[in-house]
């Protein structure tokens, strides 16, 4: 399975500020996903980051709140802008679909646990 | 749209004894099935999925799980707890190129 690996591991951020999170994976994948945890809760899909093209967000998460860029199969990044206290989550990133040979899993990263304060 | 419960959000067995987490999901297609595990403050595992190949999937670390068509469910088991399996552990069913997570189920192993 590829290596992820995210940064900041963990940060502390003040109220109306923005933080990016880098995801970098060890090799070429054709999805990347982003996902919110919030204390205690289970995962939740942001978006959809798309290669070459603006991500596809689920319901309930903008753009304007988390941009997206993926410029490369290895990397991604998401903003988290303008914060809160409610955005103090974990944030993993995932990947599914190696290139050349796909596969039909997603395997995550370690995690952003980011708090506002 | 697919969707998953996972009955129980905290389960507690004691050391060597069986383990069963429970997860029953709904689809409207043949269904893939994974099951994940999250340690204190670290990312998500794949422990093992299931792809419409044998109904009984082994996974990592001596889990398990039985895919039941007929009564929708996926429960992961082991047969004998060991204090490293304390941790959180999420039933998910793929669709659409999406994931579709339960609630989780904490578990927590006694001495």
């Amino acid at each position: 399975s590829a290596v992820i690996s995210q940064k900041p591991s963990r940060d502390i951020c003040q109220r109306g500020t923005s933080l990016t999170i880098q995801c970098q994976v060890d090799s070429q994948v054709t999805m990347m996903f982003w996902y919110r945890q919030q204390p205690g809760q289970s995962l939740t899909l942001i978006a959809t980051a798309n290669q070459g093209s603006e991500a596809t967000y689920e319901s309930g998460f903008v753009i304007d709140k988390f941009p997206i860029s993926r410029p490369n199969l290895t990397f991604s990044t998401l903003t988290v802008s303008n914060m809160s206290p409610e955005d103090s989550s974990i944030y993993l990133c995932s990947v599914e679909g190696g290139v050349p040979v796909h596969t039909d899993t997603q395997y995550f990263g370690p995690g952003t646990r980011l708090t506002v304060l | 749209a697919q969707s998953v419960t996972q009955l129980g959000s905290h389960v507690s067995v004691s050391e060597g004894a069986l383990v069963l987490l429970r997860c029953n999901y709904s689809s409207s297609v043949p269904p893939y099935l994974f099951w994940y595990v999250q340690y204190p403050n670290q990312g998500l595992q794949l422990l093992l999925k299931y792809t419409s190949a044998a109904t009984l999937v082994k996974g990592i670390n001596g889990f398990e799980a039985e895919f039941k068509k007929s009564e929708t469910s996926f429960h992961l088991t082991k047969p004998s707890a060991h204090m490293s399996d304390a941790a959180e552990y999420f039933c998910a069913v793929s669709g659409a190129q999406k994931l579709v997570f339960g609630q989780g189920t904490r578990l927590t192993i006694n001495p």
